[in-house]
């Protein structure tokens, strides 16, 4: 079955930039879908980072798309967030998942299966 | 403050039927279809009910969602200890080039 795993520096710097990769097992990106980012700070509820497609066509949530980059390499089989310019506000855990929607344009479906998730924390 | 907006706490004894809503607008619920995830203690958000009403192959029959204009309600009937969990609905919202948006989360307790 599909399974999701993030990785990535479990401490960023304020003003510094936050980088996840997910690592993809189980099904071939360039099979299609979107595949997305969702954070959740300490104790409170999820928001959605943003999601590509297996050709790259990206979708940002408003409210983060000026810091927000979304990269896929499918020779690895994974994808990648980027997230500059962190303040303490940026500390959650990061999660990665699939939507198994081929055109966003048409909207997303659900994310199924999601990665364990890795804690990031922004702190000097 | 979430765009979808959930009762932040909700409670019920062993066996009891309880409901969890979620509310939205014309942009987001209703427009599109919406799923609920569970989130046991200490674990990732796992999917619980997609396209207002559908389960996933492995979730009981207990667990139930529906959708009438702009709101959805999930239900859990036969309550049960490890229900005790976070759930979080979700939708799809049209407005601004199209984006994903959550509950704030409604933390179950079974008493």
């Amino acid at each position: 079955q599909v399974q999701l795993q993030e990785s990535g520096p479990g401490l960023v710097k304020p003003s510094e930039t936050l980088s996840l990769t997910c690592a993809v097992s189980g099904s071939s990106i360039s099979s299609g879908y979107y595949w997305g980012w969702i954070r959740q700070p300490p104790g409170k509820g999820l928001e959605w980072i943003g999601s590509i497609s297996h050709s790259g066509s990206t979708y940002y949530n408003p409210s983060l798309k000026s810091r927000v980059t979304i990269s896929v390499d499918t020779s690895k089989n994974q994808f990648s967030l980027r997230l500059s310019s962190v303040t303490a506000a940026d500390t959650a855990g990061y999660y990665c998942a699939r939507d198994p929607t081929y055109n966003y344009a048409s909207g997303g479906n659900w994310f199924d299966p999601w990665g364990q998730g890795t804690l990031v924390t922004v702190s000097s | 403050q979430s765009v979808l907006t959930q009762p932040p706490s909700a409670s019920g004894t062993p066996g009891q039927r309880v409901t969890i809503s979620c509310s939205g607008s014309s942009s987001n619920i209703g427009s599109n279809t919406v799923n609920w995830y569970q989130q046991l203690p200490g674990t990732a958000p796992q999917l619980l009910i997609y396209s207002n009403n559908q389960r996933p192959s492995g979730v009981p029959d207990r667990f139930s969602g529906s959708k009438s204009g702009t709101s959805a309600s999930l239900a859990i009937s036969g309550l049960q200890s490890e229900d005790e969990a976070d759930y979080y609905c979700a939708a799809w919202d049209d407005s601004l080039n199209g984006h994903w948006v959550f509950g704030g989360g409604t933390k179950l307790t079974v008493l």
